[in-house]
């Protein structure tokens, strides 16, 4: 069955230093794979998500993704963070059971900014 | 504006009641899911929907009831057998139920608290 994990259920970084959210993930098949931002009190909102097609994904707000099937990882990576960052990360992958599709997600990544 | 609608925003349950959280959706969804979100537990799935009058059972599902009598609508009602109901739920929608799923699209959010 698809499942991910998400190392690290809290990261802090300095505003301007990189961000980096780890994720992996273990499945039978070819995944799809999915980074949401969940902000306070919110519902999820995707970021960039990975189809099969190239391997490197950039996603809004600056995020970039790359699909490694060799260590069977797909971390979430920006360059420099801002404060506005600070939310909730979660990972997720696509799982077809017998009676439909759903999607899996991760435990979660809190991601503190410190000015 | 197409999109997901969640009410109410925040919902009291007393011990013993019923109460039902609604979600609408007005992207042409066939697809819509209901999840449990508990702080550190990421998101849990508890019924799901791929089309009208039929749905079914999540990794959660005891304690809660569902029913979609139309493709906008996916009310979830938790019941008095749900003996620990303080969350926040989630409720999203895919475009199809067949082929793999490409996005989730998410609701606000409903806080239900137990008085």
């Amino acid at each position: 069955a698809q499942s991910v994990t998400q190392l690290g259920s809290h990261v802090s970084v300095s505003e301007g230093a990189l961000v980096l959210l780890r994720c992996n993930y273990s499945s039978s098949v070819p995944p799809y794979l999915f980074w949401y931002v969940q902000y306070p009190n919110q519902g999820l909102q995707l970021l960039l998500k990975y189809t099969s097609a190239a391997t490197l994904v950039k996603g809004i707000n600056g995020f970039e993704a790359e699909f490694k099937k060799s260590e069977t990882s797909f971390h979430l990576t920006k360059p420099s963070a801002h404060m506005s960052d600070a939310a909730e990360y979660f990972c997720a992958v696509d799982r077809y059971a017998n009676t439909g599709n759903q999607f899996y997600f991760g435990t979660g990544t809190s991601l503190t900014v410190i000015p | 504006d197409g999109g997901i609608t969640q009410s109410p925003k925040y919902l009291f349950r007393k011990e013993g009641q019923n109460v039902t959280l609604s979600c609408e959706q007005n992207l042409n969804h066939d697809a819509m899911y209901w999840y449990r979100q508990d702080p550190g537990q990421g998101l849990r799935l508890i019924y799901y929907s791929q089309i009208v009058n039929d749905f079914q059972k999540g990794d959660i599902a005891e304690g809660y009831s569902v029913s979609r009598e139309k493709k906008e609508s996916f009310p979830l009602t938790v019941t008095s057998a749900q003996k620990n109901p303080t969350a926040f739920y989630l409720c999203a929608s895919a475009g199809r139920y067949t082929g793999r799923l490409e996005t989730q699209y998410f609701g606000p959010g409903t806080r239900l608290l137990v008085l």
